[in-house]
């Protein structure tokens, strides 16, 4: 089968930093992917790991380990606007991408 | 990035009547697109792969028949929730990918959004 665990919510507070966890089981792995989506919006890619290691953009960064076939995305300096879902993402090759949970992030003041 | 439009952004039917969604990507062409469907605090689901000129792949539980895919050109696919139900009420959202973009296997671009509602 195929999925991706991720926890379900973090809290947070302005300004500080975190992570968001992901496991996953897929059967054909090309990489990982991380989307950030609002209430009633789309979502919106953020970052993708295709090797191990850390990919930075930004206030935002992004690590596989695919011997571990786990990944995170790491938020810093957060901001009340990063209050949203944030899903990660399996490619599995055929362009065809399966979607975790998501993680509601709770920015407080 | 590229972008992808939806249209309607809303639509409210009554039960036994059908829905289009218009999926257009806007500055590229794109061979593949995607749909998912996404229930309130829920994840994605994909349900087809729509796929130019041909016929769209559907996942295991998505009723092809009622789930009517057509992607007559390299910008615009259509999903049309045929003979709808208030249990087809859900947020259904496209995407795509830019095959002239480096990296183009890893990154979809989204539209919008249709948020249905049958009555």
């Amino acid at each position: 089968g195929q999925s991706l665990e991720q926890p379900s919510e973090v809290t947070a507070v302005e300004g500080a930093i975190v992570q968001i966890n992901c496991t996953y089981q897929t059967s054909g792995f090309y990489g990982l992917s991380w989307y950030q989506q609002h209430d009633g919006g789309a979502p919106t890619f953020l970052s993708y790991n295709a090797l191990d290691g850390l990919e930075e953009t930004g206030r935002f960064s992004s690590f596989l380990s695919r011997s571990d076939s786990y990944g995170y995305l790491l938020l810093q300096e957060l901001q009340m606007k990063d209050s949203a879902s944030y899903f990660c993402a399996s490619n599995t090759g055929g362009f065809k991408t399966i979607f975790g949970a998501g993680t509601r992030l709770f920015v407080k003041a | 990035g590229a972008v992808v439009s939806q249209h309607p952004s809303w639509v409210i039917c009554k039960s036994g009547t059908s829905v289009k969604i218009e999926c257009r990507s806007l500055d590229f062409q794109a061979t593949t697109m995607f749909w998912y469907r996404q229930f309130p605090k829920q994840s994605l689901m994909l349900m087809a792969t729509s796929n130019e000129g041909s016929k769209a792949t559907y996942e295991q539980g998505v009723e092809k028949d009622k789930f009517l895919i057509n992607h007559a050109s390299l910008t615009l696919s259509t999903l049309t929730v045929t003979s709808a139900h208030p249990e087809d009420s859900s947020f259904y959202i496209c995407s795509a990918r830019d095959p002239g973009l480096a990296g183009a296997a890893d990154t979809q671009y989204f539209g919008p959004g249709t948020r249905l509602t049958v009555l």
